[in-house]
């Protein structure tokens, strides 16, 4: 079975922060992709990033950053320079990598609401 | 570029009743999976669909079915609600089955009194 735990269920910092959203997976797979996804107040789950499971290299996107370590089974993401515009529910998600054969279906953590204060 | 339509927005059930919930995927995308997101918590995968069949199910009971047409759009519906059943519905596609990042609708909030 698949687990993924957010343990952080609130964070609040002030616009320009630094901030780091933790992400804890359990899986017997032995190949599998990692996700983060936004979810606004509109509702809609915006893809940030995947990851598979063989590549742990971090990854950096503008203000966003990625430390994925296998050793640990964490995938966290990182805001630099927080802005009140990154105020959302932000979730982890894992899924089996079976190939073409994949039928992705996601498991998510909790979600962690993530408050920027001006 | 549209991107996952879901209709309707809101919807207030009575218990016992049925609905019918519908999606239409990306451009591009015949995969087409839903979710059920209760509120504080994350999203549980309920189905997925391709090729018009389900190719994977959820822990969920059988009141919830579902239906993938030629045109790669899809219903989800359930029977004999319950209060519980109050959640927001996120449907969700991808190109193929592998999961390349799905693209997800805003959902359809249902509310069962």
């Amino acid at each position: 079975a698949q687990k993924v735990t957010q343990a952080q269920t609130e964070i609040s910092v002030v616009e320009k922060e630094d901030v780091t959203l933790d992400c804890v997976y359990e899986t017997r797979d032995t190949t599998y992709y990692l996700f983060w996804y936004k979810q606004p107040p509109s509702g809609e789950l915006v893809f940030l990033i995947r990851r598979n499971s063989f590549d742990e290299q971090n990854e950096i996107s503008g203000r966003y950053s990625w430390n994925f370590q296998k050793s640990t089974s964490s995938f966290n993401f990182t805001i630099t320079a927080s802005q009140v515009v990154d105020s959302a529910v932000y979730f982890c998600a894992l899924s089996k990598n079976a190939g073409g054969t994949s039928y992705g279906k996601l498991t998510f953590g909790q979600g962690t609401i993530l408050t920027v204060h001006p | 570029d549209a991107g996952v339509t879901q209709s309707p927005t809101h919807l207030i059930k009575t218990r016992g009743q049925q609905v019918t919930l519908r999606c239409s995927p990306k451009s591009g995308h015949d995969t087409v999976s839903w979710y059920q997101q209760a509120l504080g918590q994350g999203p549980q995968f309920i189905f997925q669909y391709y090729e018009e069949e389900e190719r994977q199910r959820g822990n969920f009971p059988d009141r919830f079915s579902g239906h993938q047409f030629p045109n790669y759009s899809s219903e989800l519906n359930v029977n004999a609600l319950l209060l519980g059943d109050s959640a927001l519905y996120l449907c969700a596609s991808t190109p193929g089955v592998a999961n390349y990042g799905y693209t997800f609708g805003s959902g359809t909030r249902l509310t069962v009194v």
